[in-house]
């Protein structure tokens, strides 16, 4: 299967610590990456390979995988993390990317 | 600083076509894997599809929904990405993105009306 599944909305504590999963068959196979996006904007890059971060993210944001889920860990939530997070990754079979549905995070 | 900048959107009679084109800089574009990436208002990122630098063989691949409709393509020489999008559905209206995944353009809109 080429799906990605993520919860629809997740909700944290300012200042503790959330965890965004994505869960796919294709996970056993690749790393995904992570992409954050606000409203109005494009999406941005935060987390690709096995934990990378590109420059400017963070490290309050890291990436973990076990099987076929894959996880975006928060530390100390800020109100400026309040945006959509997408996972993506490759479809097996075809060679096609493909997103997960996406998270909508809300910082409490 | 890398810039990613769509033009080309906006509104079209189902049915229809539209050429979509992203002038990049910044970055070595003839490396460069390039996708389109399109969002419905209101949705979720949805894939559209994908060339490879020269490179890499420079081959195409699209997803389900718009393949044998939609054609990439990419001319070297100006840095720019192209979409020809045909036989345009409602179901295609969206903001589209041109992207190296790393970079995002900021999109342009495509409306397809009922």
């Amino acid at each position: 299967s080429s799906e990605l599944t993520q919860d629809p909305a997740v909700s944290v504590a300012l200042g503790q610590t959330v965890r965004i999963t994505c869960q796919g068959d294709s996970l056993r196979s690749y790393y995904p990456s992570w992409f954050q996006q606000k409203p109005g904007q494009p999406p941005l890059l935060v987390i690709f390979g096995e934990n990378d971060r590109p420059s400017g993210i963070p490290d309050r944001f890291s990436g973990s995988i076990s099987g076929n889920t894959a996880s975006l860990t928060i530390a100390g939530a800020q109100a400026g993390d309040e945006a959509d997070y997408y996972c993506q990754s490759r479809d097996i079979s075809y060679n096609h990317l493909v997103f997960g549905g996406g998270t909508k995070l809300t910082v409490l | 600083e890398v810039q990613l900048v769509e033009s080309g959107g906006g509104l079209v009679k189902p049915g229809g076509s539209l050429r979509l084109s992203c002038a990049a800089s910044g970055v070595t574009f003839s490396n460069a894997w390039m996708s389109w990436v399109r969002q419905a208002p209101g949705k979720g990122l949805e894939w559209v599809g994908r060339i490879r630098s020269k490179s890499g063989g420079g081959t195409t691949d699209y997803a389900a929904p718009v393949k044998g409709r939609f054609t990439i393509s990419r001319d070297d020489s100006k840095n720019t990405l192209f979409l020809q999008m045909n036989s345009l559905k409602t179901e295609d209206t969206a903001v589209y993105y041109c992207t190296t995944l790393f970079y995002w353009g900021q999109g342009t809109l495509v409306t397809v009306p009922s």
